[in-house]
């Protein structure tokens, strides 16, 4: 089965500066991969997908790249805000299944 | 529209009782999941829905884990004989369609079940 590594436990960053997640995978790559976006209490939010021949996709402040070599995604938050503070999952698909990450705690400093 | 409701938002058992967990889907979705997802976890699979059938349960953890969604719709998870290893948040997501491997219809979660086993 695939194994998912999400960068550090938290992450702590300045307001309008960029943050940067990390996924890696190990085993084959998917067919697209997705990032999530969780809030306390609540259920996963789809932010992203990225597509395996795609290198990089954006969306408003959000961009995400797909290294297949690498077997990795970066997930890019730029001109950070304190709303964004919450944590990142990212997920990947193997058959009918999805297989997420442990998810990154950002926190948005003021 | 609404979007994918779960009931209840709190179950309290205790040890080798029984829990019925419910879906409701967003309308017109076929595609229907179940994760659990422990404390500083991401959600874990469980099941998978297309329609009415069950098309992927290699996710249940074990023969006391047991879905339905008998009509398409509304999906109960049902957990018998709980164990406290049991206690997470159970969630449930849904999609338009899943029609093949390689789909790319996102999924819409629910707020999530808090099952606490004592």
């Amino acid at each position: 089965s695939q194994k998912i590594e999400q960068n550090s436990e938290a992450l702590n960053i300045q307001e309008g500066k960029t943050a940067t997640l990390t996924c890696n995978y190990t085993n084959y790559s998917p067919a697209y991969l997705q990032w999530y976006r969780q809030d306390p209490g609540r259920g996963p939010v789809f932010l992203l997908l990225i597509r395996e021949n795609e290198k990089e996709k954006r969306k408003e402040r959000l961009k995400v790249t797909f290294d297949t070599t690498l077997k990795q995604s970066l997930f890019h938050i730029t001109a950070s805000q304190p709303a964004d503070s919450a944590t990142y999952l990212c997920a990947l698909n193997t058959g009918n299944q999805f297989y997420f990450g442990t998810g990154t705690s950002l926190t948005v400093i003021p | 529209g609404a979007g994918v409701s779960q009931t209840p938002s709190n179950k309290v058992t205790e040890k080798g009782k029984y829990v019925e967990l419910r879906c409701d889907p967003i309308s017109g979705h076929t595609a229907l999941y179940w994760y659990r997802q422990s404390l500083g976890q991401g959600p874990e699979f469980l099941i998978y829905f297309q329609g009415t059938g069950a098309a992927d349960d290699s996710g249940l953890p074990n023969d006391r884990f047991f879905a339905v969604r008998p009509e398409g719709s509304v999906s109960t998870l049902k957990i018998q004989r709980t164990e406290r290893g049991d206690s997470a948040v159970y969630l449930c997501a849904s999609s338009l369609t899943r029609s093949s491997l390689t789909s790319t219809d996102t999924q819409y979660f629910g707020p999530g079940t808090r099952l606490t086993v004592l």
